[in-house]
């Protein structure tokens, strides 16, 4: 079975700022790791992935993540905060495809807040 | 905008009504995906369909029927719904299940 812990349900920074969302998973296989935003009233935006390979990852928007095995975390960065940041943030896992065809298991969500 | 496509973007029924949802993508896309999401709640898988056979169905109760007519197509039939069932449903698909999901922007759905 697989899990994902987002630390901190409610994240508030002010713009210019570090942005650091926390995530942490469990796993009994090699995961396939994913960060989505979403906003008001619209679906889920894929910001970046790790499957294999280098373990930080670069996505959209200047997000990135870095894969560290030995923590089991997986924790979202961005430099500095933009007020179109603001969202809802949600760390999820997989096990690729196979017989859990690609399910995805999300943390609870973090809630971003950016000051002006 | 978003390159999955669902609708209606609101919907609200009565227990007893029938309705359905639709979503669609015209990437090639061989697996879809059916998710619910509760106010305040990340999304829980309901049904996966890999190359249009449903593969995955997480004990998900009768009055919510899926149905897949071909690749690009992917129907969620609702029938004797419950005040609990009123949610955001969200699809999404991957080329492949072990790709990454893209979403839909969601049904709101509200059950009267």
């Amino acid at each position: 079975a697989q899990s994902v812990t987002q630390l901190g349900s409610h994240v508030s920074v002010s713009e210019g700022a570090l942005v650091l969302l926390r995530c942490n998973y469990s796993s009994s296989v090699p995961p396939y790791l994913f960060w989505y935003v979403q906003y008001p009233n619209q679906g889920l935006q894929l910001l970046l992935k790790y499957t294999t390979g280098a373990t930080l990852v670069k996505g959209i928007n200047g997000f990135e993540a870095e894969f560290k095995k030995s923590e089991t975390s997986f924790h979202l960065t961005k430099p500095s905060a933009h007020m179109s940041d603001a969202a809802e943030y949600f760390c999820a896992v997989s096990d690729g495809g196979g017989t859990s065809y690609g399910k995805l298991t999300f943390g609870q969500g973090t809630i971003l807040t950016v000051h002006p | 905008d978003t390159e999955v496509t669902q609708t209606p973007k609101h919907l609200v029924m009565g227990m007893t009504n029938k309705k359905s949802l639709k979503c669609e993508q015209h990437m090639g896309h061989r697996a879809m995906y059916w998710y619910k999401q509760k106010a305040k709640k990340p999304p829980e898988l309901m049904f996966v369909y890999s190359y249009e056979k449903l593969s995955i169905n997480e004990s998900v109760p009768s009055r919510f029927s899926p149905e897949c007519p071909n690749s690009s197509l992917l129907n969620l039939h609702l029938h004797a719904l419950q005040p609990e069932d009123s949610a955001l449903y969200l699809c999404a698909s991957s080329l492949f299940t072990e790709q990454p999901q893209h979403f839909g922007d969601g049904t709101r759905l509200s059950i009267l």
